[in-house]
């Protein structure tokens, strides 16, 4: 099956500066990549997604990049910001795979003032 | 994500005992599931169900059982069997069983050991 890896567990920087997060896939089949934000206690929530036929996306300060041939895809934020710390997911679907999600296991991103 | 109700926030449970917890939508959605989440572990898929009276096990079934009779309704209930059950229960729910449509969670359950 699927196997997502997700680096780093935890990333802190300075406000205004970008934070980078990375996910590596062991399916090339896989064909939907999105990313969720987790505050504490709460649900995870969508952020951004992308679609294996596209190999960027961005949305205000968050990006999202994909490479397929080395079956990594990451999540860039600019400019953060306090409210940006969270626990950020990738996630990864495989084709024909009943729209089954396999989850990274997390980055703990800390802005700090 | 209002549309995705989880009850309780809170449930705890005694040795032997089978508990079940709830999940309800209002999107009209096809498809739900359930996750588990431990910490540092992520989110790891319980059950599915793609369409009213199907379900098919994920990576974690062991333990746990689930139902699909409504298609706004996907119960999971934590057995006995089930040695381990502390943890933060998500269920979710996409449009369109087949498609890449994204997921989106309701606030959650904390099951806990008396």
């Amino acid at each position: 099956g699927e196997n997502v890896e997700q680096h780093p567990s935890t990333l802190s920087v300075q406000e205004g500066d970008s934070a980078v997060i990375k996910c590596t896939y062991s399916d090339s089949a896989s064909n939907y990549f999105p990313w969720y934000k987790q505050e504490l206690g709460k649900r995870p929530q969508l952020i951004i997604d992308i679609r294996s036929n596209v190999g960027e996306k961005k949305d205000q300060r968050i990006a999202v990049t994909l490479n397929k041939t080395a079956k990594h895809f990451s999540l860039h934020i600019t400019e953060t910001q306090p409210e940006d710390s969270a626990v950020y997911f990738c996630a990864a679907r495989v084709t024909g795979g009943g729209n089954k999600l396999t989850f990274g296991t997390g980055t703990q991103l800390k802005v700090e003032l | 994500d209002g549309g995705i109700t989880q009850s309780p926030k809170y449930l705890f449970r005694k040795e032997g005992q089978n508990v079940t917890l709830s999940c309800e939508q209002n999107l009209n959605h096809d498809a739900m599931y359930w996750y588990r989440q431990d910490p540092g572990q992520g989110l790891r898929l319980i059950y599915y169900s793609q369409i009213v009276n199907d379900f098919q096990k994920g990576d974690i079934a062991e333990g746990y059982s689930v139902s699909r009779e409504k298609k706004e309704s996907f119960p999971l209930t934590v057995t006995s069997a089930q040695k381990n059950p502390t943890a933060f229960y998500l269920c979710a729910s996409s449009q369109g069983a087949y498609s890449n449509q994204p997921q989106h969670f309701g606030d959650g359950t904390r099951l806990s050991i008396l």
